[in-house]
C-alpha cells in the first residue's frame, strides 16, 4: 500500500541543539500532519499543513517548532532549540483529502527523538 | 476533557476469542470515525472506517457506529496473536477542524 517514509528513524541530540525530522509523504497526497507519541501512548496532534501553509496547530506545537515543505522535497519538522520534554516518537502522516475516505491518514514508521 | 475516550485501557483475550473495544466521543460534530492499529515499533495503520450508523464488517473485524449515543465499537472475532497491538479510535468533524482526534488507545493482547 501507500508508504510514508521518515528519516531518521532515531536521533540522539543534546538539549539546546537543533533537529530536523524529514518525511516523504505518499506521492499524490496533499495534506500533511505531525503527531507526537510518548512511551507508546496517545497520538497527540501537533500540526497539519496544506498548500504551503499551516492549517492548524496544537498547544504542543511550541514556538521552537516549525514545519515546511519546499517544492518537491521533504515535509520537515524542525525543533530549535530542543528541550528534554521533546523526547518522543514523532509520526508523520499524509492524506489525499479531508473527506470521509480521503481523510484516512497514512503514517510513517516514526522518528524517535532522544534529547539528552 | 478528552474528546475521544476509549475503553478498556487494556484487554486480554484467548486465541480464537472475541475482542470488543469501545470508543465514545464528546463532540456531536464528529462525523467520521476510524480504527487504527499500531504494532510495537511501527506507525499506526488504518484498520477500518465507519461513517454511517450501523455495522460495517471486513473479514474478522466488525465496526459499529451509533451517532445518537456518540459511540463506536470494534469487534474482532477469532482473535489471533498477530492482533496483539494498540488500537486507536480516531474521529473528525465534517468541516472546520480538519485533524483527526485520537483516543488514548486500547492495548490488546491475544494469548495462545
Amino acid at each position: 500500500g501507500p508508504k510514508v517514509l521518515q528519516i531518521p528513524s532515531h536521533q540522539i541530540i543534546d538539549m539546546g541543539q537543533m533537529v530536523t525530522l524529514n518525511c516523504d509523504p505518499v506521492s499524490n497526497h496533499l495534506y500533511f500532519y505531525w503527531y507526537k507519541q510518548i512511551l507508546g501512548q496517545q497520538m497527540e496532534f501537533l500540526v497539519n499543513f496544506y498548500n504551503g501553509k499551516v492549517m492548524e496547530k496544537s498547544k504542543l506545537f511550541k514556538d521552537q517548532f516549525s514545519v515546511e515543505r519546499p517544492d518537491g522535497s521533504y515535509f520537515t519538522l524542525k525543533i530549535q532549540p530542543t528541550a528534554l520534554e521533546d523526547s518522543a516518537v514523532y509520526f508523520c502522516a499524509s492524506s489525499s483529502g479531508l473527506g470521509g475516505n480521503t481523510g484516512q491518514l497514512y503514517f510513517g514508521e516514526g522518528s524517535k527523538l532522544t534529547v539528552l | 476533557q478528552q474528546k475521544v475516550q476509549q475503553s478498556p485501557e487494556s484487554l486480554s483475550v484467548p486465541e480464537g476469542g472475541m475482542a470488543s473495544l469501545n470508543c465514545t466521543s464528546s463532540d456531536r460534530n464528529f462525523q467520521y470515525f476510524w480504527w487504527y492499529r499500531q504494532h510495537s515499533g511501527e506507525g499506526p495503520k488504518a484498520l477500518m472506517s465507519i461513517f454511517s450508523d450501523g455495522d460495517k464488517k471486513e473479514g474478522r473485524f466488525t465496526a459499529h457506529l451509533n451517532k445518537a449515543s456518540l459511540h463506536v465499537s470494534l469487534h474482532i472475532r477469532d482473535s489471533q496473536p498477530s492482533d496483539s497491538a494498540l488500537y486507536f479510535c480516531a474521529a473528525r468533524t465534517s468541516g472546520g477542524n480538519y485533524k483527526p482526534t485520537f483516543g488514548k488507545g486500547t492495548s490488546l493482547v491475544v494469548h495462545p
